[in-house]
């Protein structure tokens, strides 16, 4: 596996359910990304691990719930979600630092929730 | 908070030249990113502007001017290839964050 790998590539869900979506890089960076891309709307950062450091955007709502176990993993762990949280999420990394403008992104998981 | 703006459209037939503008206003700025997304694929990384002026990469160019707020994608000899969805995004401070505008559908015609 080469890039940056994310599965699955395709989700439905309940309202009740529980899931998770997984991303792992093979480019040896350190830094990784969450994003959500909804239509008609720019990317959405949601979330930033690195060093083992998270950063979020305060306007996602408590159902994402992300985890980093290292720094080719990635997990973005969903429970009790609403149908306006249908849309493409976006794993990416990069470098830190001065790279960080060049990230690497996954093919996406596209969420449809019922 | 930062914003980033672009036109939401822009057509042109193969083998001519088109500019996409993007103009941003954000609280600071490390650098402007340009990305090419096509349908159904991964935002992929063309080019990277942190300081005033025109950067060469084949048949991709990007521009910036910190002055005006401004950055410009220019995008020459036009293949049908080339339809896709282009995206600008500020790196606007020292952290690893980029915000990124809405994106440009650009549709190559024959």
């Amino acid at each position: 596996e080469t890039g940056v790998t994310q599965t699955p590539r395709h989700l439905v869900m309940g309202m009740t359910n529980k899931k998770s979506l997984k991303c792992e890089q093979h480019l040896g960076h350190n830094a990784m990304y969450w994003y959500k891309q909804s239509a008609k709307k720019p990317l959405e950062l949601m979330f930033v691990y690195s060093l083992e450091e998270r950063v979020e955007n305060n306007s996602v709502p408590s159902r994402f719930s992300p985890e980093c176990p290292n720094s080719s993993h990635l997990f973005l762990h969903l429970h009790t979600l609403q149908p306006e949280d249908s849309a493409l999420y976006l794993c990416a990394s990069s470098q830190l630092g001065d790279r960080v403008y060049e990230q690497y992104f996954g093919p996406g998981t596209r969420l449809t929730v019922t | 908070g930062q914003s980033l703006e672009q036109p939401s459209e822009v057509t042109a037939v193969e083998g001519a030249i088109v500019q996409i503008n993007c103009t941003y206003q954000t609280s600071g700025f490390y650098g402007l990113s340009w990305y090419q997304q096509h349908d159904g694929g991964a935002p992929t990384f063309l080019s990277y502007n942190a300081l005033d002026g025109l950067e060469e990469t084949g048949r991709f160019s990007s521009f910036l001017s910190r002055s005006d707020s401004y950055g410009y994608l220019l995008l020459q000899e036009l293949q049908m290839k080339d339809s896709a969805s282009y995206f600008c995004a500020v790196r606007a401070h020292a952290g690893n964050m980029l915000t990124f505008g809405g994106g440009t559908r650009l549709m190559v015609k024959p």
